[in-house]
């Protein structure tokens, strides 16, 4: 299947700071979802992703996705504790592979 | 309510006793999907199904096999579970086609220990 490097695995950051995440893939993408886990919990969708550049906001959250196509992005400005989870993204056509996820803990 | 139902949620048992998770969606979604989830791994898709008596294997289908006779119905079935296929299991739907992605709708997860 597709493949997508998630970058960091994991980010501890502190309440109020910014977060990033990056979706990196080798090739050129139809389209990217973004996914989030809160502990304990399963995945729920955040986002669609489909034109080149593409830039999608959601409150403090944003999305990028890159001019070529075959990366992604995820920004979370002023973290809060409710932030708290695992962040995905899933390239794909007919079927999503998920990316192996970015750990988020926001310390208060 | 829209929702995908899996059960059982939790499930202890011994290695090679056949075990069925059973995943409906009341959606009518065409497209269902059976994933794994393992520490550092992320989700990795076992089978999906385009729509009924359509099924095709993910990333990691070794030791799995789902049926799709219905549309709202996608069970999962390990005919000798081993201790590997230890895991955190999802199930999802959306209503896409074959030509594009829309949102997945997950269950709640099943956590299967293989003894």
């Amino acid at each position: 299947g597709q493949q997508v490097m998630q970058i960091p695995q994991y980010q501890h950051v502190q309440e109020g700071e910014d977060f990033t995440t990056y979706c990196n893939s080798s090739t050129t993408l139809s389209n990217i979802q973004w996914y989030k886990q809160r502990p304990g919990g399963h995945p729920v969708f955040l986002i669609q992703l489909v034109k080149s550049g593409e830039v999608k906001k959601q409150k403090r959250l944003t999305f990028q996705f890159g001019e070529a196509k075959k990366n992604s992005s995820l920004h979370i400005t002023a973290t809060q504790t409710t932030d708290v989870g695992t962040y995905f993204c899933a390239p794909g056509a007919n079927n999503l592979f998920f990316g192996t996820g970015t750990r988020l803990t926001v310390i208060p | 309510e829209a929702q995908v139902t899996q059960n059982p949620r939790y499930l202890i048992t011994v290695t090679g006793k056949k075990l069925t998770v059973t995943c409906s969606q009341n959606m009518n979604h065409e497209y269902m999907s059976w994933y794994r989830q393992d520490p550092g791994l992320g989700l990795r898709q076992i089978y999906y199904s385009m729509n009924v008596e359509v099924t095709d294997k993910g990333d990691v289908p070794e030791g799995y096999k789902v049926s799709r006779k219905e549309k709202r119905n996608f069970p999962l079935i390990l005919e000798s579970p081993s201790p590997n296929q230890t895991s955190l299991y999802f199930c999802a739907s959306s209503p896409g086609t074959e030509y594009s992605n829309q949102p997945q709708h997950f269950g709640d997860g099943t956590r299967l220990s293989i003894l």
